[in-house]
């Protein structure tokens, strides 16, 4: 049974750029949400994605978008990156459907770091 | 908004101690997780409590969900070195849809020393 993966696993970019995360979901949800985990705090919830439509977002600027295809798997874009933006970004995916519970299923994050 | 804090921020125990770590939210909660990261690692899911006053067991680890459905607890018997990591607990904001964006604490770090 395969889980969340992620990719990559490292990426540094520069202030300015733009960049593209990765992240296919555990084998048989359909749900996925981004959390942003700066260092010494817990995850903060950035959007979530359900039938290739954001369904929710958390307090994050235009900036920060996603997209969601068939296969469930999800990408997560961020536009002219900040300093601030460092951080470890995680997936986790959840079924839709279930008994009104909200159990995640982390991957394992992309670490990115903005110079 | 919905706020989930955690306390303490770290503990620091000598293996076969106990510990504990508190949460409490700002808003009613539908329910509660709790996850465990450990160091290097991401969050992986512990356990969900859902019932007011709920208690669960996992070998050394009791989880409470308070009564009024806004505190939880965390408490580990006789702690060991893989205990080691932060543990979070995260409540999901608004009205319990599936699709519930989940709130975390800044968690509580535990180191234990042999």
């Amino acid at each position: 049974d395969a889980g969340v993966t992620q990719s990559p696993t490292h990426l540094i970019k520069t202030r300015g750029q733009q960049v593209t995360l990765r992240c296919s979901p555990k084998s048989g949800h359909d749900t996925v949400s981004w959390y942003q985990q700066a260092l010494g705090q817990g995850p903060q919830f950035i959007f979530q994605y359900y039938e290739e439509e954001e369904r929710q977002r958390g307090n994050f600027p235009d900036r920060f978008s996603g997209h969601q295809f068939p296969n469930y798997s999800s990408e997560l874009n961020v536009n002219a990156l900040l300093l601030g933006d460092s951080a470890l970004y995680l997936c986790a995916s959840s079924l839709v459907g279930g008994l009104g519970t909200d159990t995640q299923y982390f991957g394992p994050g992309t670490r990115l770091t903005v110079l | 908004g919905q706020q989930v804090m955690q306390i303490p921020q770290y503990q620091h125990v000598q293996e076969g101690e106990d510990f504990t770590t508190y949460c409490n939210s700002s808003t009613t909660l539908s329910n509660i997780q709790w996850y465990k990261q450990r160091p290097g690692g991401h969050p992986v899911f512990l356990i969900q409590l859902v019932k007011s006053g709920e208690v669960k067991k996992q070998k050394r680890l009791t989880f409470q969900f308070g009564e009024a459905k806004k505190n939880s607890s965390l408490h580990i018997t006789a702690t060991q070195t893989t205990d080691v990591g932060t543990y979070f607990c995260a409540g999901p904001q608004g009205q319990v849809t599936n699709a519930g964006k989940s709130t975390f604490g800044d968690g509580t770090t535990l180191t234990v020393k042999p």
